[in-house]
């Protein structure tokens, strides 16, 4: 079945980038998102890409998929207190899988 | 846009107990999801709606959690009874689901705890 794998947490500095990885294993994934959780509240959708692309930028977010290794992974940049969550990166094929998420502490 | 509805948003149960949570998605949203997020873990998928009718319940356990959207809005949860290993943060989804890339808006959850 499907596997979706993340580091637990990661500390960075205010102002440093952030660069969190996951793997999957469904090669048939077509779809791949990254979602940010707050403390006690649901899920929301930062961004995804198709997984006939390699990179998509979207602001301070930047997304590189390695398909072959079936890598994918989020840069921050300019990361800053507010960005402090839990994040989940989620493949779709049939259906979405989550990742066991990733905590970032940004520290002031 | 209102958001995804959710009710409780806490509930305290002793084990052998039945509980029953209640999920509005957002309006005009076909597609609707229950999921179980244990602490420290990413939700699994319990149960897919489209419309009314199941798309996907494997992962489900049917001896004792059922769902239901009756006339394809509002959906309830429930589990019956609930063992200790049901604590969890259980969160409903909807998404507009012929719209890629698919996402799904969230509610805040419900946070179980069977003592």
């Amino acid at each position: 079945g499907e596997d979706v794998e993340q580091s637990l947490f990661l500390s960075v500095r205010e102002g440093d980038s952030s660069v969190i990885n996951c793997t999957y294993t469904d090669s048939s994934s077509t779809y791949l998102y990254w979602y940010k959780q707050e403390p006690g509240a649901g899920l929301q959708l930062l961004t995804y890409i198709f997984s006939n692309m390699d990179m998509k930028q979207d602001q301070r977010l930047t997304v590189l998929l390695n398909k072959k290794d079936k890598h994918l992974s989020l840069r921050i940049a300019d990361t800053q207190t507010g960005d402090s969550a839990i994040y989940f990166c989620a493949e779709r094929y049939q259906k979405v899988t989550f990742g066991t998420g990733t905590k970032l502490q940004v520290i002031p | 846009e209102a958001g995804v509805a959710q009710s409780p948003r806490y509930k305290i149960i002793e084990k052998r107990q039945s509980v029953a949570f209640w999920c509005n998605p957002i309006s005009g949203h076909a597609t609707l999801y229950w999921y179980q997020q244990i602490l420290g873990q990413g939700p699994k998928l319990l149960i897919q709606f489209q419309n009314n009718g199941v798309v996907d319940d494997s992962q489900l356990p049917k001896d004792r959690f059922s769902a239901e959207r009756l006339k394809g809005v509002d959906s309830t949860l429930k589990i019956q009874p609930a063992k200790l290993e049901d604590s969890a943060v259980y969160l409903c989804a909807s998404s507009p689901s012929r719209r890629v890339p698919y996402e799904q808006y969230f509610g805040p959850g419900t946070r179980l705890t069977v003592t």
